[in-house]
């Protein structure tokens, strides 16, 4: 399985809601991470957990919360969002550094299509 | 610190034209290059990668890219473009890993459009 998968695919959530993304990969990759990609634009990294625990936090604002529950699962726990934070929301995974330099490619999820009204 | 510069947002060839998306890279280090493709609504696919094996590196698609080290670049090309290959095109590089992960920092992105 070379699949990582995410859900839900869209969300539309107000500004007070409180919402969870959700991301898994089967392929035993040890590090994962979370994007925030707005319209023609490269992927911005937000977190990133190696080995399960959270190894870089690109200054994300605390109404991101992400988790790693166990080295399939990694999710992204969203709170009084704000407008501005509506995007495409990509979960990726990768070996990690233990793989060897010519295992470090990511392999995405399809994303999440965030919409803050 | 790395960085990637992608020349051209926008490219715009006919179906069975030559594709060419331009990618140079700068590196303090003997540098992991990538190239991904997205497509509307979709998340990034990677289409071929550089790991120092050799220098023309042949990914899906029938997409190849060479690594010239002396010109800093990492080209894509495809000899005869299909409608299907109209989307975004990413290029990467990552430095060797922080944290026990590869970061790679991508270029801005260019829409490949592909013409009738």
């Amino acid at each position: 399985d070379t699949e990582v998968t995410q859900t839900p695919k869209h969300l539309v959530m107000g500004m007070t809601n409180k919402k969870s993304l959700k991301c898994e990969q089967h392929m035993g990759h040890r590090a994962m991470y979370w994007y925030k990609q707005k319209a023609k634009k490269p992927p911005e990294l937000m977190f990133v957990y190696s080995y399960e625990k959270l190894s870089i936090n690109e200054s994300v604002p605390s109404r991101f919360s992400p988790e790693c529950p166990n080295s399939s699962l990694l999710n992204l726990h969203l709170h009084a969002l704000q407008p501005e934070d509506s995007a495409l929301y990509l979960c990726a995974s990768s070996q990690g550094a233990s793989g060897g330099r010519s295992y470090n490619e990511q392999f995405f999820g399809p994303g999440t299509r965030l919409t803050v009204l | 610190a790395q960085s990637v510069t992608q020349l051209g947002s926008h490219v715009s060839v006919s179906e069975g034209a030559l594709v060419l998306l331009r990618c140079n890279y700068s590196s303090s280090v003997p540098p992991y290059l990538f190239w991904y493709v997205q497509y509307p609504n979709q998340g990034l696919q990677l289409l071929l990668k550089y790991t120092s094996a050799a220098t023309l590196v042949k990914g899906i698609n029938g997409f190849e890219a060479e690594f010239k080290k002396s010109e800093t670049s990492f080209h894509l090309t495809k000899p005869s473009a299909h409608m299907s290959d109209a989307a975004e095109y990413f290029c990467a590089v990552s430095d060797p890993p922080a944290g026990g992960s590869y970061i790679p920092t991508f270029g801005r992105g260019t829409s490949l459009i592909v013409h009738p």
